[in-house]
């Protein structure tokens, strides 16, 4: 059964750094790419980017790149998204999400539970 | 970017019928690159459709995708309690990947 456990959620303070974990099972991680996608409260969803846990290619959507980074450790399946100075805007539900197995599959067809990240001073 | 609005915002219907979400697109999208997606509050999206009209795996015969170039539809043909939820586009022809607004499917 395909599963992505992410971590769970976060209060920090602004400026502070985090990291948030994407654990992945049920199938082979380095096979798949992994997305993130941003979902502030009440509003809708945001693809941010998404990495290819074999080698590490990574892409970002221009609105967070710098941001943010995206990476994978492949020894223990899992993929992460990093801060390294929050802002109160970065206060959202974050979600990670398997990208379909085709070069052509850029859909998502299994999600995490999401992390919610609360930045507030 | 492509933008993708979705419309209308928020559609109010009774189950049983029949509902129809369109998903606009600001440029064509590549070979008719477009998913959507399911989420109901407080839960994950969940993949109903990808390239345009591909129902994926466990998702019910009465959910159903047409359209291509800039035009798409998804349509729900007898709307089951369980369907009242936001649903979302996302093309993947062009980076960045984008995604509509969303569209509500509230009880009427």
């Amino acid at each position: 059964e395909v599963q992505l456990v992410q971590s769970g959620a976060e209060v920090k303070k602004p400026g502070e750094s985090l990291k948030i974990s994407c654990k992945c099972s049920g199938y082979n991680f380095t096979s798949y790419w992994i997305g993130w996608v941003r979902q502030m409260p009440g509003k809708g969803l945001e693809w941010m980017g998404i990495i290819s846990p074999g080698d590490s290619d990574t892409r970002y959507s221009p609105s967070f790149q710098g941001q943010v980074t995206i990476s994978a450790d492949k020894s223990i399946s899992t993929a992460y998204l990093q801060w390294s100075s929050l802002k109160a805007s970065d206060t959202a539900m974050y979600y990670c999400a398997r990208r379909g197995y085709y070069v052509t599959s850029g859909y998502f067809d299994f999600w995490g539970q999401g992390t919610l990240v609360t930045v507030s001073s | 970017e492509i933008v993708l609005t979705q419309s209308p915002g928020t559609l109010s219907l009774s189950p049983g019928e029949r509902a129809t979400l369109s998903c606009r697109a600001s440029q064509s999208v590549s070979s008719n690159y477009l998913a959507w997606y399911q989420q109901k509050p407080g839960q994950a999206p969940r993949l109903l459709i990808y390239g345009a009209s591909s129902r994926a795996t466990g998702i019910p015969d009465r959910f159903s995708g047409s359209g291509s170039g800039t035009d798409f539809t998804l349509t729900i043909s007898r709307l089951e309690p369980e369907d009242f939820a936001v649903y979302y586009c996302q093309q993947y022809g062009s980076s960045p990947r984008t995604f509509g607004q969303g569209t509500k499917v509230e009880i009427k």
